[in-house]
């Protein structure tokens, strides 16, 4: 089966600038996730979707960070505007079920603020 | 809140010798799920091995096996016949589920080399 797909793998961006990130989860897979993992540190859990809806999103800054999964498949997650510290790679997942297996992890998208 | 705990930044080992790598969590729960991931400079997380609380039995996956002490809270991964490939960081997960609501919370993660 394919893996999950993530685009771009690398942005570099001025703060104060906007940028989005795309995920294409495994077909099937109900639920998403999207990370953020700072340099040297565990990945974060910035939101959480269960088909298009949101399940959990009390990490996600909310007044820079917004997230979307039209049609429970395709996701995006935006931040805008950008600051220096929200350098770091975005990581998203899914899962079939609730997750006692494991998740499926993309690839990642390495955001730099400059 | 469920915390994970991994007090080794950095391990080495020889090739073809063993390494564990440690891992303690605090949670109130009784069953749960831990993990070990796997991230080489990739970065996709790869799921090492899967442990369930409730079976007291050490989970194995080929040359990864874990030692899981639930009473200490304690859940390490043992790694067998270290080859090059095995090079990257590891992170040891938590799954909490509360209310139906489930996550996985990572610990900071151990980079692991192995020297030729």
């Amino acid at each position: 089966e394919a893996g999950v797909a993530q685009s771009p793998r690398y942005k570099i961006i001025e703060k104060r600038q906007s940028v989005a990130f795309w995920c294409n989860p495994i077909s099937g897979h109900a639920t998403l996730y999207w990370y953020q993992q700072i340099l040297g540190q565990g990945p974060k859990l910035l939101i959480q979707f269960q088909n298009n809806g949101v399940v959990d999103d009390s990490q996600l800054p909310k007044d820079r960070f917004s997230a979307e999964r039209l049609k429970g498949v395709d996701s995006t997650l935006k931040i805008q505007p950008a600051k220096l510290e929200d350098s770091a790679v975005y990581l998203c997942a899914s899962s079939s079920g609730q997750g006692t297996y494991g998740y499926t992890f993309g690839s990642g998208t390495r955001l730099t603020v400059v | 809140a469920q915390t994970v705990t991994q007090s080794q930044p950095e391990m080495s080992v020889q090739e073809a010798e063993t390494v564990t790598l440690s891992c303690t969590y605090d949670t109130s729960e009784s069953d749960y799920y831990l993990f070990w991931y796997k991230q080489p400079p990739s970065r996709q997380m790869i799921l090492v091995i899967r442990q369930e609380a409730y079976k007291q039995q050490n989970a194995t996956e080929n040359r990864f096996s874990v030692n899981f002490q639930k009473a200490a809270k304690s859940f390490s991964l043992k790694i067998s016949d270290s080859q090059l490939g095995d090079a990257a960081m590891y992170f040891c997960a938590y799954r909490s589920e509360d209310f139906g609501n489930e996550k996985l919370t990572f610990g900071t993660g151990t980079r692991l080399t192995i020297i030729p």
